[in-house]
């Protein structure tokens, strides 16, 4: 079935510090999309992106699809960008987004 | 307002017993998900419903039924549950029908579940 693997697998930044966060996966016949789940455990999308390069606020959505990877870059971190940031493609279109396993992003002051 | 409600947020229960988990959306979204998230498995997807009676299984369905009689409505119940069910249940849904890719999924808060 589709893999989906990110790195790093954790991530300790300082304030102010920029970040990226990669992910790559199995076939070219996807779509990805980046969430961020909080420290308490909620879940949001943070990109729905098939294919180039998305921004909202600090954070860069980039996708290739042909090179099968993806990337978040995060500008200037703060300490409430701390959580897990997962990437998910389409499993296929009737099944569902295969997650990866994460990257947590810790920053301190 | 555009949320996904599960109900409860915490659950205990012993082992054999039965387990319903609710889930909410009030977004008219055709499609809903069931994910759980344990340690080091990220999430996986034990079922999808494309619409009300319209459901198939995920990666993980064993052990899982559904049950999809109101659009609004997704519900995951465990018959006679296991230790190993003991997890934390995401539900979730998305804006298309099927056949179509999953743009913008929204989360449910989760349900963490505990089986003694």
């Amino acid at each position: 079935g589709q893999q989906v693997q990110q790195s790093p697998a954790s991530l300790v930044l300082q304030e102010g510090e920029n970040a990226e966060l990669q992910c790559n996966f199995s076939s070219t016949a996807t779509r990805l999309q980046w969430f961020y789940q909080h420290p308490g455990g909620r879940l949001v999308s943070l990109f729905y992106n098939p294919s180039g390069t998305k921004h909202t606020g600090r954070l860069t959505s980039t996708t290739v699809t042909n090179e099968r990877r993806g990337s978040l870059h995060i500008s200037s971190s703060q300490t409430t960008d701390s959580g897990t940031y997962f990437c998910a493609i389409d499993h296929n279109y009737a099944q569902g987004l295969t997650f990866g396993l994460g990257t947590r992003v810790s920053v301190f002051p | 307002d555009m949320k996904v409600t599960q109900m409860p947020r915490y659950l205990i229960k012993r082992m054999g017993e039965n387990v319903l988990l609710e889930c909410g959306q009030d977004m008219s979204h055709e499609t809903m998900y069931w994910y759980r998230q344990d340690p080091g498995l990220g999430l996986q997807l034990i079922y999808i419903s494309y619409d009300v009676d319209s459901n198939s299984e995920g990666d993980i369905p064993k052990g899982y039924r559904v049950s999809r009689k109101k659009r609004e409505h997704f519900s995951l119940i465990l018959d006679s549950a296991k230790t190993n069910q003991t997890s934390v249940y995401f539900c979730a849904s998305s804006p298309q029908g099927q056949g179509v890719s999953n743009e913008r999924l929204f989360f449910g808060h989760g349900t963490k579940l505990s089986v003694l």
